[in-house]
């Protein structure tokens, strides 16, 4: 069975610091995808990032960037310089390849992000 | 690109109605689309999953007869909840996977849920 622990269930920073969100999965398939998904406050879900398992290499998104680290089962996620604006809950979710039909994402229990002037 | 809308944002009703809320995939053709539900500080739990023209594939716990989906198309699927009571009072989300043809994983698209309150 797939699983994703996020164990930081709180992170209060204060702006412009640097913040990492741990992601550690767990899963017997071989291919598989991460994702990070955002929540503000309005509720949405905003999509950020989806990487496969094949792919290793860290990304950078402005000051979002991601490590993807396949010998740990990790994928964790850091905010540089963060910004009130990045207040939110932060999912790490983990997908199955699918074979024909869209794969069901196991969500972690979320880390609520509180940044502050 | 990939935008999901839900209807209505927000519904307040009497308990015994039933409501019906809908998503729909803006601008991409949705051949799956799934329903969660989110109580207060937690996490998303899969309702269900919703295929275009079949019946819709519940996860264990989920009450079929409670919780009625239809995917009647590619753009649009609804979620009614049948004889509300308190405590299906939730945050009902929805999500639609884009349809790419080709093996891998359809990154899911949220919409911006639907806060059921049952008095």
């Amino acid at each position: 069975a797939q699983k994703v622990t996020q164990a930081q269930t709180e992170i209060s920073v204060v702006e412009k610091e640097d913040v990492t969100l741990d992601c550690v999965y767990e899963t017997r398939d071989t291919t598989y995808y991460l994702f990070w998904y955002k929540q503000p406050p309005s509720g949405e879900l905003v999509f950020l990032i989806r990487r496969n398992s094949f792919d290793e290499q860290n990304e950078i998104s402005g000051r979002y960037s991601w490590n993807f680290q396949k010998s740990t089962s990790s994928f964790n996620f850091t905010i540089t310089a963060s910004q009130v604006v990045d207040s939110a809950v932060y999912f790490c979710a983990l997908s199955e390849a699918y074979t024909g039909t869209a794969s069901k994402l196991t969500f972690g229990t979320g880390t609520r992000l509180q940044v502050t002037l | 690109g990939a935008v999901v809308s839900q209807h209505p944002s927000r519904v307040i009703c009497k308990s015994g109605t039933s409501v019906k809320i809908e998503c729909r995939s803006l601008d991409f053709q949705a051949t799956t689309m799934f329903w969660y539900r989110q109580f207060p500080k937690k996490s998303l739990m899969l309702m269900a999953t919703s295929n275009e023209g079949s019946k819709a594939t519940y996860e264990q716990g989920v009450e079929k007869d409670k919780f009625l989906i239809n995917h009647a198309s590619l753009t649009l699927s609804t979620l009614t909840v049948t004889s509300a009571h308190p405590e299906d009072s939730s945050f009902y989300i929805c999500s639609a996977s884009e349809t790419s043809g080709s093996v891998g994983t359809d990154t899911q698209y949220f919409g911006p849920g639907t806060r059921l309150t049952v008095l």
